[in-house]
């Protein structure tokens, strides 16, 4: 089935450092979406993607899909102690449920 | 806003027990899903349902099952609980199926099986 991959599990960054996950699909995705999990918390919606080479913005954070519609990019610029947590990717093609990648813990020292 | 409601935020059960977690969102959403989390493992998703009394198996619904009498409730089912089934347990519901299927999730519920 379709396989979603995160990377890196973990990432450490000093605060003002930029920070960026990748996410990698066995298929070709019809969008791919963000989330984000405060620790202690529950995922939160951030953005969806749908067309190909997208990118959009939001304050210091930039998504991207790639041109085949099967990797994505979420980059963070000057991170702050705001930004720590798990950010995810899911995505899906047609009518299937999302799948998710692992995530990837980001920590910010101050 | 959207409100994704679980029962319990925690619970301890014995091994052999059957366990029920509830989950109830009140936005009419046709789509309910139920994922558990563990650490390393990301979201695996259990089951889920498009629709009232509809239910459709996820990547790893061993040992689970569901319940959907209603639009709004969406229950998963632990017929005789297990100690590798201690994890974080969290439902979701959303509008749209496919594209656009933007996930509310609830607050989550941290199961320890004894």
């Amino acid at each position: 089935g379709q396989q979603v991959m995160q990377i890196p599990q973990y990432q450490h960054v000093q605060e003002g450092e930029d920070f960026t996950t990748y996410c990698n699909s066995s298929t070709t995705l019809s969008n791919i979406q963000w989330y984000k999990q405060r620790p202690g918390g529950h995922p939160v919606f951030l953005i969806q993607l749908v067309k190909s080479g997208e990118v959009k913005k939001q304050k210091r954070l930039t998504f991207q899909f790639g041109e085949a519609k099967k990797n994505s990019s979420l980059h963070i610029t000057a991170t702050q102690t705001t930004d720590v947590g798990t950010y995810f990717c899911a995505g899906n093609s047609g009518n299937t449920p999302l799948v998710f990648g692992k995530g990837t813990r980001l920590s910010v020292i101050a | 806003d959207v409100k994704v409601t679980q029962s319990s935020r925690y619970l301890v059960k014995r091994t052999g027990e059957k366990v029920f977690l509830e989950c109830v969102q009140d936005m009419d959403h046709e789509n309910m899903f139920w994922y558990r989390q563990d650490p390393g493992l990301g979201l695996r998703l259990i089951y889920f349902s498009y629709d009232v009394k509809m239910k459709e198996k996820g990547d790893i619904p061993e040992g689970y099952s569901v319940s959907r009498e209603k639009k709004e409730r969406f229950s998963l089912i632990l017929e005789s609980a297990s100690t590798n089934q201690t994890s974080m347990y969290l439902c979701a519901s959303s509008f749209n199926r496919g594209l656009g299927e933007k996930l509310f999730f609830g607050s989550g519920t941290q199961l320890s099986v004894l």
